[in-house]
C-alpha cells in the first residue's frame, strides 16, 4: 500500500502562477523527499526535508513539513511550461527498512 | 560522472516468456533499488541490493528476482511473464545504506507483455 498520497492527482495552471501540491503519509518518518518525472522518464530528486525540519527552499521550490499532521507541501513559484511533469513524494519510514515509499503523484500541467 | 544506465530501454515480450533487465549504477554507488511503475499502482518497490546482498524486498511474487554483482551492477529477472507485468521498471542507486538519502534514477526499461 502507498505510504504517501499526493493531492491533487492533477493540476493545471497558467505560466507564472504558483503550483501547490500536498502529500499526506501514515507513519512516522525519518525524512520526506520530492521527485519529479517527465513523461515516461526516470525520476529526478528535487528536495529532501528531514523530520526535524519545518521548511526548506531550493530555487523556486519551497517544501514544508508538518509531522503532527503527517503532511508535506511542495510549492513551485512562478511556474514555467518546462515545469510540466509528475511530482512524487517519497517517505523514509522511521524504524523501517530504509527503502523509500512513493505516493502516486500529482500530474502538473503548466500552460504557456 | 555518468548517471544510472538501464538496458534495454524498450522491449516487447509475450506471456510466459522471461526477461532480464540490467542496471549500472553511478560509479561508487553500492546500493541499487528496483521499482515497478504502472498507471494503476504507481511506483512499487521491488527490492534493494547492497554489496551483492538483497537488503529489502517488496511485496511481489517469486517470479521477480534480482541480483547484484561485485561491480555493483544489478540485474532483475521476471519469469513466466503475465500481461500485468507490463510496466516501466526503474532502477535507482545511492552511495550507501543507512540514512535513506537521495536516490538517483535511470531512465527505465519499458516492458510490454503481449
Amino acid at each position: 500500500s502507498q505510504q504517501g498520497e499526493e493531492d491533487p492527482q492533477a493540476l493545471s495552471i497558467q505560466e507564472g502562477e504558483n503550483a501547490t501540491m500536498n502529500c499526506s503519509y501514515k507513519t512516522s518518518i525519518n525524512n520526506l523527499q520530492w521527485y519529479r518525472q517527465n513523461s515516461g522518464r526516470g525520476l529526478v530528486h528535487l528536495i529532501l526535508i528531514r523530520s526535524n525540519e519545518r521548511e526548506k527552499h531550493s530555487g523556486r521550490l519551497r517544501v514544508t513539513l508538518d509531522t503532527s499532521k503527517k503532511s508535506s507541501s511542495l510549492l513551485i513559484t512562478a511556474s514555467r511550461a518546462a515545469d510540466t511533469a509528475s511530482y512524487f513524494c517519497a517517505t523514509d519510514i522511521l524504524g523501517g527498512s530504509e527503502k523509500l515509499v512513493f505516493g502516486k503523484g500529482t500530474k502538473l500541467t503548466v500552460n504557456p | 560522472k555518468a548517471g544510472v544506465t538501464q538496458t534495454p530501454r524498450y522491449l516487447i515480450k509475450t506471456r510466459g516468456q522471461q526477461v532480464t533487465l540490467s542496471c549500472s549504477p553511478i560509479s561508487g554507488h553500492r546500493s541499487v533499488s528496483w521499482y515497478q511503475q504502472t498507471p494503476g499502482q504507481g511506483l512499487q518497490f521491488l527490492f534493494e541490493y547492497f554489496s551483492e546482498t538483497q537488503r529489502n524486498k517488496g511485496n511481489f511474487p517469486g517470479r521477480f528476482s534480482g541480483r547484484q554483482f561485485s561491480n555493483s551492477r544489478s540485474e532483475m529477472n521476471v519469469s513466466t511473464l503475465e500481461l500485468g507485468d507490463s510496466a516501466l521498471y526503474l532502477c535507482a542507486s545511492r552511495p550507501v545504506l543507512g540514512d535513506a538519502g537521495e536516490l538517483f534514477f535511470g531512465e527505465g526499461s519499458r516492458l510490454t507483455v503481449l
